[in-house]
């Protein structure tokens, strides 16, 4: 079975363009998280969608925003890009919102603002 | 205080040794407890997860969690140069199923 997918898997934009990052979970997951991670750090999570509501939200500006689609892939999407924004965005797809379904992350996307 | 604690490492260990890592969480009502792996470069692999006191085998791993004492540790027996990664502890809590992670523990395998 195919296990999380991401696309693009590299993006260079410009301080403030907009950009759009695209996930597909393993088939039968209904739930998408995001996750940002800087270099040397461990992920730090954006949000949570399940059955296309969204379930949790990290501490990240409003420029950061989401949504999942009734075949429950999702796209991240990042107003006015700054530099600070450059990361490796990870999806990790999970059955259900409960703590105890284990969460798989796909490859990521790398994301570098200039 | 960090809500998810890890020892930044590198932790080097010979080729055949066993490696501990070790991860402290400061928040009582987390739930769950998992071990991801993170090769440079690539994105984190589920390896262990663990959700009641005591000690969870699988392979040449052991995750041990100890909720009165909140950690979680992992062990790899008979390290291999392929085990050399950057190994990050995640504790969900009891909604929602959000990961807060370690900074993750670097391990260095020498044959």
């Amino acid at each position: 079975d195919a296990g999380v997918t991401q696309s693009p898997t590299h993006l260079i934009k410009t301080r403030g363009q907009h950009v759009t990052l695209r996930c597909s979970p393993i088939s039968g997951h209904k739930s998408v998280s995001w996750y940002q991670q800087v270099l040397g750090q461990g992920p730090q999570f954006i949000f949570q969608y399940y059955e296309k509501e969204e379930r949790g939200r990290g501490n990240f500006p409003d420029r950061f925003s989401a949504r999942q689609f009734p075949n429950y892939s999702s796209e991240l999407n990042v107003n006015a890009l700054l530099l600070g924004d450059s990361a490796l965005y990870l999806c990790a797809s999970s059955w259900g919102q409960v703590p105890t379904y284990e969460q798989y992350f796909g490859p990521g996307t790398r994301l570098t603002v200039t | 205080q960090k809500e998810v604690e890890q020892n930044s490492g590198p932790l080097s260990v010979p080729e055949g040794a066993i490696a501990s890592l070790n991860c402290t969480y400061s928040d009582r009502g987390s739930q769950s407890f998992f071990w991801y792996r993170q090769y440079s470069g690539k994105s984190p692999e589920l390896i262990m997860s663990i959700y009641s006191n005591g000690d969870k085998e699988d392979g040449r791993f052991t995750a041990q969690l100890n909720k009165a004492s909140q950690y979680v540790s992992l062990l790899i027996r008979d390290s291999q140069p392929s085990d050399s990664a950057t190994y990050l502890c995640a504790v969900s809590k009891a909604a929602g199923n959000k990961l807060t992670f370690g900074g993750g523990t670097r391990v260095l395998v020498k044959p």
